[in-house]
């Protein structure tokens, strides 16, 4: 039982290169989440799946799509990265038990030159 | 909406001493409330989480967290300070009126001093 896993671990880009981060669950969860993590502001919200098959934006989608590939899987895409991106992305899953708690995965550091 | 804040960004601490981080939520419907902890260069992990029933709350690593809604803050503490409990710590907030999306406070950066 692996929980949340995320690739790459590390990315460097060029300002305007794209990227897909990857993100799967083992743990049957209906709801996956993408966040980043940038010092002093906590966790943001990109984009979040309630269900396979949904998507919908959070507090900070500008520059990033999202697919929820199947149940498991939940990527994010940088079409056209900028320096601002610098960040550290987390996904999450949650199930839709009594507290609704994230699980997240170990995170992707992304840098932008 | 729902925010949660988080104050002091950065608390040290003695090993052996109390620990107290605090946190107050606004929340317009009857909230969830979580804190993690988040070690250097790793993802975070679920310290506890109040879900209505009790409201003092216990967690792992000898962590412990009590909710007053009279005061909307959901402190948490952990008696005597060990030098591994140095990590920065997040509380958070989720409802049924936001979909159960987690808002984050902007973290408290824990220094255990020896």
């Amino acid at each position: 039982n692996a929980g949340v896993t995320q690739t790459p671990k590390f990315q460097v880009l060029k300002t305007g290169q794209s990227m897909t981060l990857q993100c799967a669950q083992d743990m049957n969860h209906n709801s996956m989440y993408w966040y980043r993590q940038d010092p002093g502001m906590g966790l943001r919200l990109i984009y979040y799946s309630a269900s396979e098959g949904t998507t919908d934006k959070g507090e900070v989608p500008n520059g990033y799509n999202v697919s929820r590939l199947n149940k498991r899987e939940f990527s994010l895409r940088l079409e056209s990265a900028a320096p601002s991106q610098t960040s550290v992305y987390f996904c999450a899953s949650s199930s839709t038990g009594t507290s609704h708690e994230q699980y997240f995965g170990p995170g992707t550091r992304l840098t932008v030159t | 909406a729902q925010s949660v804040t988080q104050l002091g960004s950065h608390v040290s601490v003695s090993e052996g001493a109390l620990v107290l981080l605090r946190c107050n939520y606004s929340s317009s419907v009857p909230p969830y409330l979580f804190w993690y902890v988040q070690y250097p260069n790793q993802g975070l992990q679920l310290l506890l989480k109040y879900t209505s029933a009790a409201t003092l709350v216990k967690g792992i690593n000898g962590f412990e967290a009590e909710f007053k809604k009279s005061e909307t803050s959901f402190h948490l503490t952990k008696p005597s300070a060990h030098m591994s409990d140095a990590a920065e710590y997040f509380c958070a907030v989720s409802s049924v009126g936001s979909n159960y999306k987690l808002t984050f406070g902007k973290g408290t950066l824990l220094t255990v001093n020896p």
